[in-house]
C-alpha cells in the first residue's frame, strides 16, 4: 500500500541554520506533494506544493525539491527562526480515496 | 473571514455516550473533510463530502457518520462513543479539484476525551 514516511525524531537546530526535512513515498508516484505547518493545539496550515515535473520551489525562505527517481521531498528553511518551529507535514494523493494523506510529521525546534 | 470553524473545542464523553462535532466553513468551498490525528499515526481520513447532500467513506470510517445538509457544514456524529476514539478531530475544506493546487483549509481541531 501507499506510504509516505517522515521522520518522527525531532529536528533540533540553530538559528540562522538550514532546516532540512525529508518526506519519502513508497509503492506509488505522486503527481504532487504538499508540505503543512501544525503548531501546538492548532490545525494544519498550507504552505507549498510542488508538481512530479518541477524539481524545485521557492517561497521566501522556503525551499521544496521533489525527486522523483529517489522518490524523496525535501523541505528547506533558510536563515531558521524560533518562529519556525513547529511540527511539519507532508502529504500527498490518495489513490483509494482521491483525497490526501498526510505523512506523521517532523518536529522542528530551533534554538537561539 | 473565520475560514474553517469547529466546535466544541474540547469534549469528555463517557464510553456509549453519543456527540455531534460541528464543522462550518465560510469560503464557499464544495469539498469538506473529517481527519483523526493520534500521536504517531498522522491525520487519517475519516469522511468527506463532495457537495452538499453527498458523503463518502475515508480511510477509517467505522463508529462514525456524517452529514451535509448545507454547503456550509459538515457534521460529525459518534452514536456510541469509544475510548478507541480518543482523539483530536480535525475538519478541512478545499475548492473542488483546485484544492490540490492550493492545499485543504483546516479548522483548529477538536479535542475528544473518551473515558
Amino acid at each position: 500500500s501507499q506510504k509516505i514516511e517522515q521522520n518522527s525524531e525531532a529536528l533540533n537546530i540553530q538559528e540562522g541554520k538550514t532546516a532540512t526535512l525529508t518526506c519519502n513515498y513508497t509503492n506509488y508516484s505522486p503527481a504532487y506533494l504538499q508540505w503543512y505547518r501544525q503548531d501546538p493545539g492548532r490545525g494544519p496550515v498550507f504552505l507549498l506544493l510542488i508538481r512530479e515535473n518541477e524539481k524545485e520551489k521557492r517561497k521566501e525562505r522556503l525551499k521544496v525539491t521533489f525527486d522523483t527517481t529517489l522518490k524523496q521531498s525535501l523541505f528547506h528553511i533558510t536563515a531558521s527562526q524560533p518562529a519556525d518551529s513547529a511540527t511539519y507535514l507532508c502529504a500527498s494523493l490518495s489513490y483509494n480515496t482521491d483525497k490526501l494523506i498526510f505523512g506523521t510529521g517532523t518536529r522542528l525546534q530551533v534554538f537561539p | 473571514n473565520a475560514g474553517v470553524t469547529q466546535t466544541p473545542k474540547f469534549r469528555v464523553l463517557k464510553t456509549g455516550q453519543s456527540m455531534t462535532l460541528l464543522c462550518a466553513q465560510d469560503m464557499n468551498h464544495e469539498y469538506m473533510y473529517w481527519y483523526r490525528q493520534d500521536p504517531g499515526m498522522g491525520l487519517r481520513l475519516i469522511h468527506y463530502s463532495v457537495g452538499e447532500g453527498t458523503t463518502a467513506k475515508g480511510e477509517v470510517p467505522d463508529g462514525y457518520n456524517v452529514s451535509r445538509l448545507k454547503k456550509q457544514n459538515f457534521l460529525l456524529g459518534l452514536e456510541s462513543a469509544a475510548p478507541s476514539q480518543t482523539s483530536v478531530y480535525f475538519c478541512a475544506s478545499s475548492p473542488p479539484g483546485s484544492g490540490h493546487f492550493y492545499g485543504y483549509t483546516f479548522g483548529s481541531g477538536t479535542r475528544l476525551t473518551v473515558v
